[in-house]
């Protein structure tokens, strides 16, 4: 069975600061990540997802994360955070059969974007 | 599109007391799932229905939580009796049939808060 862990419990940043979230997950033959972010008391929301192709993945609100296949990560980056980025965030791996997927998520890291 | 729609949206019992929760998802999703979300972690899936089969609920603790889909459109999850350690958020989340051309994209609804006491 898969595993997803997130390094950072908490990453506090300044606004307009750049930001890494770091996400990894246990070795497949294939797989496919997400990254969701979740605000306070609200369901989850793609950020990106990574099933195939490029390596570098862009997703909303100017994130993006590259897929590291001999290092099993998949980081979620943000060149500038703004206030409005505070919330919980969370790195998914998708296992299973075609048509019958699973995610498996990690701990989530939460954000905290100081002015 | 409207989105996946869940209620209520918070619920408090005590323990061994009965509830339930509902979920509708989005129009034409044949896959619906239920996570739970205890506190500072991430989701855990409880129970995968594909139309109005179970495809995986080897998570799902049976001797006190049920779910149906029936129709293969809203579902019920239910808890009886209830344990303290149950207070969680109840996510349920919706996506298209992978076999029909899916992104694997789940949607989710905004969650139920149960707090057992």
């Amino acid at each position: 069975a898969q595993s997803v862990t997130q390094l950072d419990s908490q990453v506090p940043v300044f606004e307009e600061a750049p930001v890494e979230l770091r996400c990894n997950y246990s070795s497949s033959v294939s797989v496919y990540l997400f990254w969701y972010v979740q605000y306070p008391n609200q369901g989850l929301q793609l950020l990106l997802k990574y099933l195939s192709g490029s390596t570098l993945v862009k997703g909303i609100n100017g994130f993006e994360a590259e897929f590291n296949k001999s290092q099993t990560s998949f980081h979620l980056r943000k060149p500038s955070v703004h206030i409005s980025d505070t919330a919980e965030y969370f790195c998914a791996v998708s296992e299973g059969e075609w048509g019958a997927q699973k995610l498996v998520f990690g701990q989530g890291t939460r954000l905290t974007i100081n002015p | 599109e409207a989105g996946v729609a869940q209620s209520p949206r918070y619920k408090i019992i005590e323990k061994r007391q009965s509830v339930a929760f509902w979920c509708n998802p989005i129009s034409g999703h044949a896959t619906l799932y239920w996570y739970q979300q205890i506190l500072g972690q991430g989701p855990k899936l409880l129970i995968q229905f594909q139309n109005n089969g179970v495809v995986d609920d080897s998570q799902l603790p049976k001797d006190r939580f049920s779910a149906e889909r029936l129709k293969g459109v809203d579902s019920t999850l239910k808890i009886q009796p209830a344990k303290l350690e149950d207070s969680a958020v109840y996510l349920c989340a919706s996506s298209l049939d992978g076999l029909a051309g899916g992104t694997y994209e789940q949607y989710f609804g905004p969650g139920t808060r149960l707090t057992v006491t």
